[in-house]
């Protein structure tokens, strides 16, 4: 079975530049999360998606962050304008309903310089 | 506030030593708790859930209400056992959305 695919798998941008991240959950999965995960921290959740309607967004800072999940496949995560407190690995993860197992793609670093 | 505390951030022991990983939590309803492990160079996945109350690779974890604590324990440590730990919680809203903890590197040395 193919897993999450997340690209880029690294990123440097300077302050104030945006930036996307791409994610292809494994197929059938309904359920899409984004985690941000600081250096030194655990995974903290930015968006959960099913299908393509939001579940939650609480700890999404939406002056910056967007998120969009089209025809409940695919999905990207932007941040725009980027801060130095951004760096930090962009996680997505999928599964096929809530509360199932979550499968995690291998991250995105992103370093804001 | 839903929280979990993993109160080690690294935990060195020799190979053949008992572990102990240690996870609090807090939270007033009733909580599902998992173990996620993170190899070198790989992704993070499920090592094991409470519901499951079963052994993976020789690791058990027992969810104790009144400690409000799940803390995962293997009895021989293997040197294959070095990872990232996180101790994780889902809420009894049924999202899915997972609280973790700070995480636990375990270190088994020769």
């Amino acid at each position: 079975e193919a897993g999450v695919a997340q690209s880029p798998r690294y990123k440097i941008i300077e302050k104030r530049q945006s930036v996307a991240f791409w994610c292809n959950p494994i197929s059938g999965h309904a359920t899409l999360y984004w985690y941000q995960q600081i250096l030194g921290q655990g995974p903290k959740l930015l968006i959960q998606f099913q299908n393509n309607g939001v579940v939650d967004d609480s700890q999404l800072p939406k002056d910056r962050f967007s998120a969009e999940r089209l025809k409940g496949v695919d999905s990207t995560l932007k941040i725009q304008p980027a801060k130095l407190e951004d760096s930090a690995v962009y996680l997505c993860a999928s599964s096929p309903y809530p509360v199932t197992e979550a499968f995690f793609g291998q991250g995105t670093r992103l370093t804001v310089v | 506030a839903q929280r979990v505390t993993q109160p080690e951030k690294l935990l060195s022991v020799f190979k053949g030593a008992p572990v102990e990983l240690k996870c609090n939590y807090s939270y007033s309803g009733s909580p599902e708790l998992f173990w996620y492990v993170q190899y070198s160079r790989q992704r993070l996945q499920l090592l094991l859930r409470h519901i499951s109350r079963e052994s993976i690779k020789g690791f058990t974890a027992d969810l104790n209400k009144g400690e409000t604590s799940f803390h995962l324990k293997k009895p021989f440590a293997q040197e294959e056992d070095s990872a990232m730990y996180y101790c994780a919680l889902s809420g009894s809203s049924n999202t899915g959305k997972l609280i973790f903890g700070q995480g636990t590197t375990l270190q088994v040395k020769p």
